[in-house]
């Protein structure tokens, strides 16, 4: 089955600066790579996504990467805020019924004043 | 206006016992998960049912049961509660596309928090 590690588990940035989070996967037959944030107490909602015949999609402060030859694909926050704190979650999965989102372990991202 | 509902939000229960939680979505979707995350916050699928149809059924024990009357509806009744199921169970819900190539995003309810004293 996949497989989807996720680093850093923590990471602390300064207000203003940028954030990354990278992620790899094992199956080479996932095509879909979303992102999702969970804010303490809350449900992870998606932020963004990508799709395995794109390698690259931005939105206002956010971007995502998609290397499928590596396996590769990360997350960038730019001019964090610290709203931008929370818990943030790669995912990879293939398509159909029986496809199933598997989740990386989650990096804590921390925006300090 | 809740797009995926589930009740309740917080269940506290001594082991041995048996309880559910309902999960309810109005997107129209046809496929529905439950999903656990546990204390240090990883989210891991345990079932998802498309058209009422069981589809996803990873290594969970049996003493967890899930129950779809309707695509709009997926239950998840536990026996025998044991300290380890303490943990948020969340309840989501997706499009699949037959013949395209991809799925419409996993649309998550607010949790449910189970801790079993």
């Amino acid at each position: 089955g996949e497989n989807v590690e996720q680093h850093p588990s923590t990471l602390s940035v300064q207000e203003g600066d940028s954030a990354v989070i990278k992620c790899t996967y094992s199956d080479s037959a996932s095509n879909y790579f979303p992102w999702y944030k969970q804010e303490l107490g809350k449900r992870p909602q998606l932020i963004i996504d990508i799709r395995s015949n794109v390698g690259e999609k931005k939105d206002q402060r956010i971007a995502v990467t998609l290397n499928k030859t590596a396996k590769h694909f990360s997350l960038h926050i730019t001019e964090t805020q610290p709203e931008d704190s929370a818990v943030y979650f790669c995912a990879a999965s293939g398509t159909g019924t029986a496809s199933k989102l598997t989740f990386g372990t989650g990096t804590r991202l921390q925006v300090t004043l | 206006d809740t797009a995926v509902s589930q009740t309740p939000k917080y269940l506290v229960t001594q082991m041995g016992n048996d309880k559910s939680i309902k999960c309810e979505q109005n997107l129209g979707h046809d496929t529905m998960y439950w999903y656990k995350q546990d204390s240090k916050k990883f989210l891991k699928i345990m079932f998802s049912y498309n058209n009422k149809e069981l589809i996803i059924n990873e290594t969970v024990p049996n003493r967890f049961s899930p129950k779809s009357p309707d695509k709009a509806h997926l239950n998840l009744h536990i026996n025998s509660l044991e300290l380890g199921d303490s943990a948020v169970y969340f309840c989501a819900s997706s499009q699949t596309r037959q013949g395209s190539s991809y799925n419409s995003p996993l649309h998550f309810g607010n949790g449910t928090r189970l801790t079993v004293t």
